[in-house]
């Protein structure tokens, strides 16, 4: 069955203070994996799509990798406003729907 | 691009009444994603449409819940003889090009049942 598991659950930084959050996956059939910012009472917003092991992506103070199990969701030196919940999603098979995690609620502290 | 538009924000209902949810996608993304998020939890597939064809229902889908999409544009959903455990944010998602491309969310609705 696929699967994904985020962890941590939650995450306090100060700010500046850089730190990581992983993603593990079991999907028959990577077609992509994909990272989503959650604010309170709002919808999914896309951040990065990742298709292949070995693959980055980076945008600001975030970047994304990619291995053949995990995800990680670098945030460098990060600002109250990168207060959110991280998603992870995988797209399996001939699935088009995505599996989703439970987040990482990420709090920074100024 | 304006983005995916749901409608109603929020909607409260006491137990056994139907509702009615609307999502617009972004124009000529052909596909649409109806997802369930309840409080600590990601979002969970419930259906998919590829133009106006329905491709697939979640096990979640009870024979409460209907989806359309007609002429391939704006979809609904349907809940009817609300429970409790309906309760949760509706999230409509669309895409444009590949099937591996991203999925676009809207803010969703807010069911809540009295």
């Amino acid at each position: 069955e696929d699967q994904v598991t985020q962890s941590p659950e939650a995450l306090r930084l100060q700010e500046g203070e850089s730190s990581s959050l992983n993603c593990s996956y079991t999907v028959s059939g990577l077609r992509g994996l994909f990272w989503y910012r959650q604010d309170p009472g709002k919808g999914p917003e896309f951040l990065f799509t990742l298709y292949s092991a070995g693959e980055e992506k980076e945008k600001e103070r975030l970047k994304a990798t990619l291995t053949k199990k995990e995800s990680f969701l670098h945030i460098t030196a990060p600002k109250p406003e990168d207060s959110a919940t991280y998603l992870c999603a995988v797209q399996g098979g001939s699935q088009g729907n995505l599996i989703f995690g439970k987040g990482t609620k990420l709090s920074v502290k100024p | 691009d304006t983005g995916v538009s749901q409608n109603p924000r929020h909607k409260i209902t006491k137990r056994g009444q139907n509702v009615t949810f609307r999502c617009d996608p972004i124009s000529e993304h052909n596909r649409l994603y109806w997802y369930r998020q309840t409080l600590g939890q990601g979002p969970e597939f419930l259906t998919y449409f590829q133009n106006e064809a329905q491709l697939e229902k979640s096990r979640l889908l009870s024979d409460r819940f209907s989806a359309e999409r007609p002429k391939g544009s704006f979809s609904t959903l349907e809940i009817q003889r609300t429970e409790q455990g309906d309760s949760a944010m509706y999230l409509c998602a669309s895409q444009g090009g590949r099937g591996d491309q991203p999925q676009h969310f809207g803010d969703g609705t807010r069911l809540s049942i009295l």
